[in-house]
Parts: C-alpha cells; structure tokens; sequence
C-alpha cells in the first residue's frame, strides 16, 4: 500500500518566491497534518484537517503561511513570500480518523531551502 | 504550554545491551503514547503505541507507561548497530500530537 506521498522532495528558492509543497495522505485516511522540523524547535504541528476542513492552525508562523485541502486526497501548504528562516524539513502525515488513539504516519518530507 | 520533555543524549551503548529511552509529560488528561525512530536524513516511523499503565512487548522493544508519574520509557533489548537513530515521544494533546525533542541513540559494536 502506497503511503504518505509528498512533493517535490527537495526545493531550493530565492527569497521572495512563492513556495508550494504537496502531499497525498494515505487512502482512507480522514486526518492530515502538516509539521515542520528544525534542529533548534524540532517537530511543529502548524497545521491540522479532519475530513478536509483546517481544525487547529494555531502553529502556522504567520500569515506568509497558508494551507488548503480541497479533496481528501490532496493537500497544498504554501509560502509567500518566502524568507530564508522558513528552511526547514516539512512532514506531512496522515491518521485514520481524528481519534487520539490513531497514530500518524509520516511522508518522505520536503527539505525547503530559502536562500 | 503543553511539554514532552526528554534527554538529548546522545545515549551510547554497546551491541547487545538493553538501551532505555525516557520522556515526561506535562498534560495528566494525555491517553496515548506513542515511540517513532528517525534515522538520519529520513521521517518518522511509528514503531510502538501505549495507552494503559504497565508494559507492552513487540519483538526487541518494550514500552512502559506510568501515568500517575506521567513518564513513558522505551527498552530495546540486544541492541543493534541499525538501532543507531534518534527516538520521538510523542503524547497526544486532544486530537493533535505533542513531540519530544528526541533522543539520539548511538549502538556502537
């Protein structure tokens, strides 16, 4: 079975630019977050879904950052402008549903850079 | 502010000793828990889940809860060079999951 898929895989970009990561959770899955992970702050939830509908954007830095998932498979996060402390590891999982007892599963991630 | 708290390390033992990962947290109203490994340059991979007191066994790994001290703890017997990684708690708080820092764990042969 196919897992979490995320898109591109590694992105380079000056700052300034418009940045848009990808990910496809896994099928049947109702759940999906985005995280971002740094050396210094390590695993930051900056947003959540349940059946396609944002429930908890509290971590999203600020209004450069924003997230959309228009179906149940298929979620963007995007950055715009874009600023060079946005570098980063950003993971997207997916959960069977929004139960606490469903553990996440995690994609391949995008290693962002912003020069 | 809701925490998951655990040593940096790194935490190094010899091939085939037990290895013992810990991690506290702060939310007494947390019911699941949950151990991930990432290797270097990789994501996080589920690799134990808790959500009653005592011990749960799966192959070389044994998890441990103790709610009233709110402290889960992460054995791997006969520990491997490929063990070599870094271990995420993570506790849920509400639907969303709260990670520790992790701790890099160094197998050395």
């Amino acid at each position: 079975d196919a897992g979490v898929i995320q898109s591109p895989r590694h992105e380079v970009t000056e700052m300034g630019q418009e940045v848009t990561l990808r990910c496809k959770p896994i099928s049947g899955h109702n759940s999906l977050f985005w995280y971002r992970q740094t050396m210094m702050r390590g695993l930051e939830l900056l947003i959540y879904f349940n059946n396609n509908v944002p429930i908890d954007d509290s971590g999203m830095p600020e209004d450069r950052f924003s997230a959309k998932m228009p179906n149940a498979s298929f979620s963007t996060l995007k950055i715009q402008p874009s600023e060079p402390r946005d570098s980063a590891v950003y993971f997207c999982a997916s959960s069977l549903n929004g139960q606490s007892n469903q553990p996440q599963h995690f994609g391949d991630g995008t290693r962002l850079s912003i020069l | 502010q809701k925490e998951v708290e655990q040593n940096s390390g790194p935490l190094s033992v010899p091939e085939g000793a037990i290895a013992s990962l810990n991690c506290t947290y702060s939310d007494r109203g947390s019911q699941s828990f949950f151990w991930y490994r990432q290797y270097s340059g990789k994501s996080p991979e589920l690799i134990m889940s808790i959500y009653s007191n005592g011990d749960k066994e799966d192959g070389r790994f044994t998890a441990q809860l103790n709610k009233a001290s709110q402290y889960v703890s992460l054995l791997i017997r006969d520990s491997q060079p490929s063990d070599s990684a870094t271990y995420l708690c993570a506790v849920n708080d509400g639907d969303k999951l709260i990670f520790g820092t992790g701790t890099r764990l160094q197998v050395f042969p």
